[in-house]
């Protein structure tokens, strides 16, 4: 089974902060993705990446910058945390051009900031 | 653009009652459909997928059809348990682009009770 791992599952930093999310996926997935899940608003893509050193914005990318150097890595940065930043953050990943099958997701990062 | 309305939640059921989940969609072209689920505390998984007209996909008693004719693809259990407990997504994906994005409703919540 595709496993994606991100490196923490709570954080807590201050306003300010520039704040590392790392996530790793270990099934050769050409595709990952950052989303951050709010109450009420459900999941919003943030970022994304189809390939090593690709990245394409999503729909909430402002304040936010991502890292793709190797292929089973993708890095979401946050340049200067700021409260509203306070989500939970999920990493996924995929195959490429097959619609057929869904996203593999981590286990989330709540992050919060102070 | 793609979209993917549920119904609001919360759902409140006792244990064995029926659940439906309402979710329809708005796609250019013929996209895949799917239910994800979230466990407290967890990240998303994938619950169920169809990825034509008419297609029902199912998996641990829950079901869903794909229907063109009316985009939707509502979830249904005959028999809920307090461990079906989670927010539940609809989502979409489509057939375009180099990433061929997921896009997710914004979740209904259940809650099973004794």
């Amino acid at each position: 089974d595709v496993k994606v791992t991100q490196s923490s599952r709570y954080l807590v930093k201050r306003t300010g902060e520039k704040v590392f999310l790392e996530c790793v996926q270990d099934m050769d997935h050409e595709n990952m993705f950052w989303y951050r899940q709010d109450p009420g608003l459900g999941l919003r893509l943030i970022y994304f990446s189809y390939d090593v050193k690709m990245k394409e914005k999503g729909d909430i990318p402002e304040g936010y910058s991502v890292s793709r150097e190797k292929k089973e890595r993708f890095s979401l940065i946050l340049e200067s945390a700021s409260t509203n930043q306070t989500s939970m953050y999920l990493c996924a990943s995929s195959t490429r051009g097959i619609p057929n099958y869904g996203y593999t997701f981590g286990s989330g990062t709540r992050l919060t900031v102070v | 653009g793609n979209s993917v309305t549920q119904m609001e939640g919360p759902v409140t059921l006792s244990e064995e009652a029926f659940l439906t989940i309402n979710c329809t969609y708005t796609a250019t072209g013929y996209p895949s459909l799917f239910w994800y689920v979230q466990y407290p505390g967890e990240g998303l998984q994938l619950l169920l997928k169809a990825t034509k007209a008419d297609d029902k996909g199912s998996n641990k008693g829950f079901e869903a059809t794909y229907r063109k004719e009316t985009t939707s693809f509502h979830l249904e259990k005959g028999s809920v348990q307090v461990s079906d407990s989670a927010v539940y997504f609809c989502a979409l994906r489509d057939r375009t682009g180099t990433a061929s994005k997921l896009t997710f409703g914004t979740g209904t919540r259940l809650q099973v009770t004794l």
